[in-house]
């Protein structure tokens, strides 16, 4: 089982409003990352947990907020978002983050920002 | 700079009709090189990884193989259900230390008509 679960499916906030995207896997992963896709763009990285410590930012501003409780769960929190937010936010998770390692995707959170 | 490049942007096909996708990469050192299959609104869904040239990969109508340059998604006999997003991602050793950052392509946007 390849399965990554990302709730919500949809989400409408406004500017000024506080939301958090979950993220969870069971296939014992000890690497997730959080990804942003606009329309027709490739995904591009935006935070890397391993063994539920924060690896990498890829310089994303402080209104993203991410958060790793156990190695299942991934959190991205939301604050005071700007409409050039709006975007499909993914998940993912690999075996840890040694090279080579597959990542597998979520479904996806689509986000518009109002 | 690492830098991959996938083409043709968009390819219509009639059912039946095979074809090829191709990704072409500039990396310092490929350590791994990804397929994946998106449809709209969807997180990517991983179809192969190809770890060094010469090697093939094979499942149901697609076909991946690679070479020092560039790596091609032969897909065979395509039915509708095969339309979608077909992304190609690739790590690379960065200098000083290893990655499991993922380099994406822009992808082929893949329309198959019955």
């Amino acid at each position: 089982d390849t399965e990554v679960t990302q709730t919500p499916k949809h989400l409408v906030m406004g500017m000024t409003n506080k939301k958090s995207l979950k993220c969870e896997q069971h296939m014992g992963h000890r690497a997730m990352y959080w990804y942003k896709q606009k329309a027709k763009k490739p995904p591009e990285l935006m935070f890397v947990y391993s063994y539920e410590k924060l690896s990498i930012n890829e310089s994303v501003p402080s209104r993203f907020s991410p958060e790793c409780p156990n190695s299942s769960l991934l959190n991205l929190h939301l604050h005071a978002l700007q409409p050039e937010d709006s975007a499909l936010y993914l998940c993912a998770s690999s075996q840890d983050t040694r090279v080579q390692e597959t990542q597998y995707f979520g479904p996806g959170t689509r986000l518009l920002v109002l | 700079e690492d830098q991959v490049t996938q083409s043709p942007e968009a390819l219509r096909l009639q059912e039946g009709e095979s074809s090829s996708l191709n990704c072409s990469y500039t990396v310092s050192g490929l350590r791994g090189l990804f397929w994946y299959r998106q449809d709209p609104g969807k997180g990517p869904e991983f179809l192969f990884t190809l770890y060094s040239a010469g090697e093939e990969k094979e499942k149901e109508r697609l076909k991946a193989t690679l070479t020092k340059k560039e790596s091609f998604l032969h897909i065979t006999a395509p039915k509708p259900e095969d339309s979608a997003t077909y992304l190609c991602a690739v790590q690379a050793v960065e200098i000083g230390g290893a990655t499991n950052k993922l380099i994406f392509g822009t992808g082929t946007l893949l329309a198959v008509q019955p």
